[in-house]
């Protein structure tokens, strides 16, 4: 069984600076992806980056970036030069095995990022 | 770009009644998930399909059936809804074959029963 891990439930970062929100995971499977989602008050789920399992590099996507250390099972989000905006409630979510036409997506339990001026 | 498209957006419905949700995926996506959030929860699976085929089973009550159709839109349907039904209910689309690196929600469709 797959499970994700996000122990802070709320984590307060000043705008401009960088915040880390962890994400740990377990999966048996070799081939595995792992996503991480912000959700705003106004509730969609909007997807941010992605992390393969065989991927040599961290992925990266504008301020965002993934700190993934496969042996320890961890795939942390890395928000650089925080914005007000960037205040919402954050889902890590993994897909294994990533072949497989049954696997789904499982998520944790959420980071509510608070950025304070 | 297209995105995953639910409708409707917000529902409001008595004890007992009925609802349908439906979503559309993004074009050539092969997998439909539909998860329910309860306030102050992570999303729960509920359901999956891919190429039109149940694909997967997660905690989704009896009084609640899904399909899948030809052209791959998917319905969600919910029936004697109870007031614990309510809650924000997604559908994500997915490209299974590859390396699965798109998986995208729509806005959901926010149920409240009264």
């Amino acid at each position: 069984a797959q499970k994700i891990t996000q122990t802070q439930p709320g984590m307060f970062v000043q705008e401009k600076e960088a915040v880390t929100l962890d994400c740990t995971y377990d999966t048996s499977d070799p081939s595995y992806g792992l996503f991480w989602y912000k959700q705003p008050s106004s509730g969609e789920m909007i997807f941010l980056i992605y992390q393969g399992s065989y991927d040599q590099q961290n992925a990266t996507e504008g301020r965002y970036s993934l700190n993934f250390q496969k042996a320890r099972k961890s795939a942390n989000l890395v928000i650089s030069a925080s914005q007000l905006g960037d205040s919402a409630m954050y889902f890590c979510a993994m897909r294994a095995p990533l072949t497989g036409t049954a696997s789904k997506l499982t998520f944790g339990t959420g980071t509510r990022l608070q950025v304070t001026l | 770009a297209a995105g995953v498209i639910q409708s409707p957006r917000h529902l409001i419905k008595e004890k007992r009644e009925t609802a349908t949700l439906k979503c559309y995926p993004i074009p050539r996506h092969d997998t439909v998930y539909w998860y329910q959030q309860g306030p102050g929860q992570d999303p729960q699976f509920l359901i999956s399909f891919y190429e039109k085929m149940q694909s997967d089973k997660g905690s989704i009550p009896d009084r609640f059936s899904a399909q899948q159709f030809s052209d791959y839109h998917s319905e969600l349907n919910m029936s004697s809804l109870e007031l614990g039904d309510s809650a924000l209910y997604f559908c994500a689309s997915i490209k299974s074959q590859g390396l699965g690196t798109e998986a995208f929600f729509g806005q959901g469709t926010r149920l409240t029963v009264v």
